[in-house]
């Protein structure tokens, strides 16, 4: 059974970092691309990042590119996202995802809370 | 990019039928045949329950079915039950810019 659990959600000043990760089980995931959905409250789900199964291909929204960096580390079955630069609208859940042919999401874990306060 | 464009409502009694639009442009629905719903309910992971158009994940009830027609897609609940009642969100692969992005949500409920 594909497990995800995410961790590293805080409460955070605006301008601030945050690391989250996302440890991966059940399944290969060094052969697995990934990504991370977030959704404010009260908001619908907003794509964020994805990386592809060896890392070495990543794409990001607009509204996070330059601030966001997605990684893994296929060592540890974990996935990574740093965020710097921390603004009001980054408040979100954050859905760590797996990502399967055709850009379907799969299998999602239960989500980490970032809040950033002004 | 802008999202996708569902209706924010939608309902249904059960053993019913009722259908979800999710328009997008000719740049991302339109082309593609990557376009997969999902499922949310409170306090529970999205669960993914059509991808690519009309397909359904293993474990998926086959009440649940998608189409597409130009640019718009649409996802089919027959035979509501009060289970069904939840957020549904479409997503598409965006080409312009090689993106994916999501429609605004449709809240189903089951009257």
């Amino acid at each position: 059974e594909v497990n995800l659990l995410e961790s590293g959600g805080a409460l955070v000043q605006s301008g601030g970092s945050l690391r989250l990760s996302c440890a991966a089980s059940g399944f290969t995931f060094s052969i697995s691309a990934m990504a991370w959905v977030r959704q404010a409250p009260g908001k619908g789900l907003e794509w964020v990042s994805s990386i592809s199964a060896s890392g070495g291909s990543t794409k990001y929204a607009d509204s996070v590119k330059g601030r966001f960096t997605i990684s893994r580390d296929n060592s540890k079955n974990t996935l990574f996202i740093q965020i710097n630069n921390l603004r009001a609208a980054d408040t979100a859940v954050y859905y760590c995802a797996k990502e399967a042919w055709g850009e379907r999401f799969d299998s999602w874990g239960q989500g980490t809370l970032v809040t950033v306060s002004s | 990019q802008s999202a996708l464009t569902q209706p924010p409502s939608a309902s249904g009694s059960p053993g019913q039928s009722v259908t979800i639009s999710c328009t997008g442009t000719s740049s991302d629905i339109g082309s593609y045949k990557w376009v997969s719903w999902y499922q949310c309910r409170p306090g529970k992971a999205p669960k993914l329950i059509i991808f690519e158009v009309s397909e359904r994940p293993s474990g998926v009830p086959d009440r649940f079915s998608g189409s597409k027609s130009g640019n718009t897609a649409s996802l089919t609940v027959s035979g509501l039950q009060s289970e069904d009642e939840a957020d549904y969100y479409c997503c598409s692969h965006a080409g312009y810019n090689n993106h994916v992005i999501f429609g605004g949500g449709t809240k189903l409920t089951v009257l």
